[in-house]
Order: C-alpha cells, then structure tokens, then sequence
C-alpha cells in the first residue's frame, strides 16, 4: 500500500535552515513526489516536483531557498535562511491508483 | 496567470447533495488534468478525486466512491463536482487543483469552498 509518512513537527530558528522529511512506504522507493506549503487560513500553495535521483522542478516563484533531495524512500526538502513567513503546514505527495497525501508537517519559526 | 476559483459551497443537512464548480483561467484548460481536494477543520489534505483532461480517466478516492461525481465542461473552462448522500465526515474545505503534465501532482490550487454538512 502507498502510504507517505511525515514528522508531524520541525522547528527552526529564524535565519537558519530545515529539512523536512518525506518516506515512502516500502516497494516504491522510485516514486516521485510533489511538495506543498500551506500557510495558516490559506489555500497549499504547490513547492515542486521531486524525483527520486533528486532532481527537482519548482513552481512558479518559489524561490531559491526552497530545495529538494532524495535518498532511497526519503524525499526531503529544504528551507534555507528561514523568513517568519516560511511557517507553514508542508506536505508531500505522490500518485498510484490513487493520489496519496502524508500527514504533513507544521513548521515552525523560532 | 492560472487562476482556479472554486463556488457552490455552503451548509447542507445530511443526506442532501450538493454541486461545486471549478471555474479556471489564464491557461489551456482542456490540456490538463484536474483535481478536487478536499481539507476536514483541523486536518490534512485528502484527495478526493481526478479527471483527466478528456474525461478518459476518472478516479475515486473510496470515501466518496458511488456517492461523488467528478465532470469538466472543457467549452466552459469549468470543473464539477456533484456530491450526493452528503454526511457529516464530508464536511471541509474543498480546493480544486491543476495536474502537472504528465503526472499527477497539483501545480496550481484555487483558495477553496466551504462545505459543512450538519443538520
């Protein structure tokens, strides 16, 4: 079963950097994966497209401090140099028979 | 610019129906696939349902399954969703998304429409 598991929580100092993890349930290790944000009373907002050699493709305006990468069944992003306005619910997600969503992680900034 | 604006939201008792519209702009509508999410108070993001850009594919998270109807209006820029037997647990914030070409994963979302069913 495609199943995406996130830590429910980060936190971080403003000005410093993240790094959220994202893991694939066992057998689909080679999945790609969307990261979302969505900022508190907003609609997601879509962060990028990751693939599993960890090459990535970001959305429009987001902007360089937003990175990913990849190791096995983990997909992970990255928030450099942290802005009060990077506190947000992160998401990840991928598609098999279904679109599947992880639990999503609450960032906050300290 | 991609704009996706969702309508059709409101209270409803259960056991009635309702239908949301998904009105889109600043792209070739009929190129990309479409979805609808939907967001419980307090919870996650849950996928309720896609249609591809023809209407050829069409999925169901089992949640909804028998009950919700996804359809798009391609002439109209538009994207439907019908929900009948509403319950309770359907109550939630519903987005309409845009798929990436060649997968599915969201690229561009709406700010949603609210749907509380309660009696």
């Amino acid at each position: 079963q495609l199943v995406l598991t996130q830590s429910p929580s980060a936190s971080a100092s403003l000005g410093a950097s993240v790094k959220l993890t994202c893991t694939l349930s066992s057998g689909h290790s080679t999945y790609a994966i969307a990261w979302h944000q969505q900022q508190p009373e907003k609609g997601p907002r879509y962060l990028m497209k990751l693939n599993s050699d960890g090459s990535h493709s970001k959305g429009d305006g987001i902007p360089d401090r937003f990175s990913g990468s990849s190791s096995g069944a983990e997909r992970y992003l990255t928030i450099s140099s942290l802005q009060s306005e990077d506190e947000a619910d992160y998401y990840c997600q991928t598609w098999g028979t279904g679109t599947v969503f992880g639990g999503g992680t609450k960032l906050t900034v300290l | 610019e991609v704009q996706l604006v969702e309508s059709g939201g409101g209270l409803v008792k259960p056991g009635g129906s309702l239908r949301l519209s998904c009105a889109a702009s600043g792209f070739t509508f009929s190129s990309y696939s479409m979805n609808w999410v939907r967001q419980a108070p307090g919870k996650g993001l849950e996928w309720v349902s896609s249609i591809s850009s023809s209407s050829n594919y069409i999925y169901y998270a089992d949640s909804v399954k028998g009950r919700f109807t996804i359809s798009r209006d391609n002439a109209k820029n538009s994207l439907y969703l019908q929900m009948n037997s509403l319950r309770a647990e359907d109550t939630a914030m519903y987005y309409c998304a845009r798929d990436i070409v060649g997968a599915r994963l969201p690229d561009y979302w709406g700010q949603g429409t609210l749907v509380t069913v309660s009696s």
